[in-house]
């Protein structure tokens, strides 16, 4: 399967805890996305990277956020101190430069902070 | 303030027959937009897109119309079948670095 993974699929936490989300974009794609996705709503933009540099971060990305894309291949989205309006859908999505405009999605880590 | 509106929350329609799912937008500068289908614990699969300098696309069973003089855009889907059943998400790129302002969606139904 060649498409964007994305672990775990499913994480429940305790308020508090901290956690930490992996993305594998489409090989070679050097644009990478993170969403989330709450309940009734459409995904909503959190941050961007093109190769390793994130290039843009959305005001819904709070200080207790930080992501990461070290060498241009996988990132992590880690939370601290999570709290239940954490709890949402993280979706994380792909694209190759030059190569259209569609962004390919991985399936998501649902996130459920007790 | 919702820069991309689906105001239909869902839509239900008979197998066979043509499903029109509609979107709305706020922001002129918006230069291409999306449609996505979502299946429950799955992520957005691309359908179709268009360009803003377009009025239609078509890909197969899939046509998206956009009107820019009204700041809105339809997904026509004909003939709908059972497997299209999902939230279909309307999607403009706004964003400097090619971000996506996603509309809440609107879940369809399509009957046997």
């Amino acid at each position: 399967d060649t498409g964007v993974s994305q672990n775990p699929r499913h994480k429940i936490t305790k308020r508090g805890q901290n956690v930490t989300f992996r993305c594998d974009p489409i090989s070679e794609h050097n644009r990478l996305y993170w969403y989330r996705q709450t309940l009734g709503q459409g995904p909503e933009f959190l941050t961007y990277f093109q190769n390793e540099a994130q290039l843009e971060k959305s005001r819904l990305l709070s200080d207790r956020f930080s992501a990461e894309r070290p060498k241009g291949s996988f990132s992590t989205l880690e939370i601290q101190r999570t709290e239940q309006g954490d709890s949402a859908m993280y979706l994380c999505a792909s694209t190759l430069t030059l190569a259209g405009d569609e962004q390919f999605f991985g399936p998501g880590t649902r996130l459920t902070v007790l | 303030d919702q820069q991309v509106k689906q105001n239909s929350p869902s839509l239900s329609v008979q197998e066979g027959r043509i499903s029109i799912l509609n979107c709305d937008y706020t922001n002129s500068m918006f230069d291409y937009f999306l449609w996505y289908k979502k299946y429950p614990a799955e992520g957005p699969t691309f359908l179709i897109s268009i360009s803003s300098i377009k009025d239609k696309n078509e890909d197969g069973r899939f046509t998206v119309f956009l009107n820019k003089s009204a700041k809105h855009l339809s997904l026509h889907i004909v003939p709908s079948q059972p497997g299209d059943s999902a939230v279909y998400f309307c999607a403009a790129r706004g964003g400097s670095q090619g971000n996506l302002i996603f509309g809440k969606g609107t879940k369809l139904s399509v009957k046997p």
